[in-house]
């Protein structure tokens, strides 16, 4: 069975520092894995998404990446901001989900950013 | 664009009366997917629509828990009759194929007293 699993549960930093954070999963077989940014009472926001076949993905100041043999991704935020506080989850797509779409969600990393 | 749409925002219940949560996805997108999020945790599939059928209803509890799709458009989960255990957050996502990125909607937040 399919786990994934996200540390730290919360993190605190001060304005400007590069942060990472850090997801794992148990089973390799995936398709891809997705990173969201979740804000408080509001629904999930797509930020990355890393196909199986890929090592990493970038937007702007976010950079994930994707090591599918260790069952670890990280990502990377460069000089972060207040704005960026919000809780990061990561979710993988499990191989043979392809017709399913389904995807596994870790328990999130909630961040802030203070200023 | 309008993004997927879901309402009501909160709900606040007692215990054993039925809820009705209903969600209008992003126009064009025939993949429609439930999605139950415990405070702390990530989301859980509960349903997925293709168009209107339930292509994957495996982890919905049936004894409380239908949800329909009648005309492959909006969708409505009910419960019935809900319990303490119930209370959380009910997202709604859809995307263009089950391959392509999940759009989510802002969630319905459910107390149950």
């Amino acid at each position: 069975k399919q786990e994934v699993t996200q540390i730290p549960a919360a993190l605190s930093v001060p304005e400007g520092e590069n942060l990472v954070l850090n997801c794992s999963f148990t089973d390799s077989a995936i398709y891809n894995l997705q990173w969201f940014r979740q804000d408080p009472g509001k629904g999930l926001t797509s930020l990355l998404l890393i196909q199986s076949s890929q090592r990493e993905q970038t937007s702007g100041r976010l950079n994930a990446s994707l090591d599918k043999s260790s069952g670890r991704s990280t990502l990377y935020i460069a000089a972060s901001q207040p704005g960026d506080s919000a809780t990061y989850l990561c979710a993988v797509r499990p191989y043979g989900s392809g017709n399913t779409g389904k995807l596994i969600f870790g328990q999130g990393t909630t961040l802030q950013v203070k200023p | 664009e309008a993004g997927v749409v879901q309402s009501p925002r909160y709900k606040i219940i007692e215990k054993k009366q039925p809820v009705a949560f209903w969600c209008n996805p992003i126009s064009g997108h025939n993949t429609l997917y439930w999605y139950l999020q415990n405070l702390g945790q990530g989301p859980e599939l509960l349903i997925r629509y293709e168009n209107e059928e339930a292509v994957d209803d495996s982890q919905l509890p049936k004894d409380r828990f239908s949800a329909e799709r009648l005309k492959g458009v909006d969708s409505t989960l009910k419960i019935q009759p809900a319990e303490l255990g119930d209370s959380a957050v009910y997202l709604c996502a859809s995307s263009s194929g089950t391959a392509e990125t999940q759009y989510f909607g802002p969630g319905t937040r459910l107390l149950v007293l």
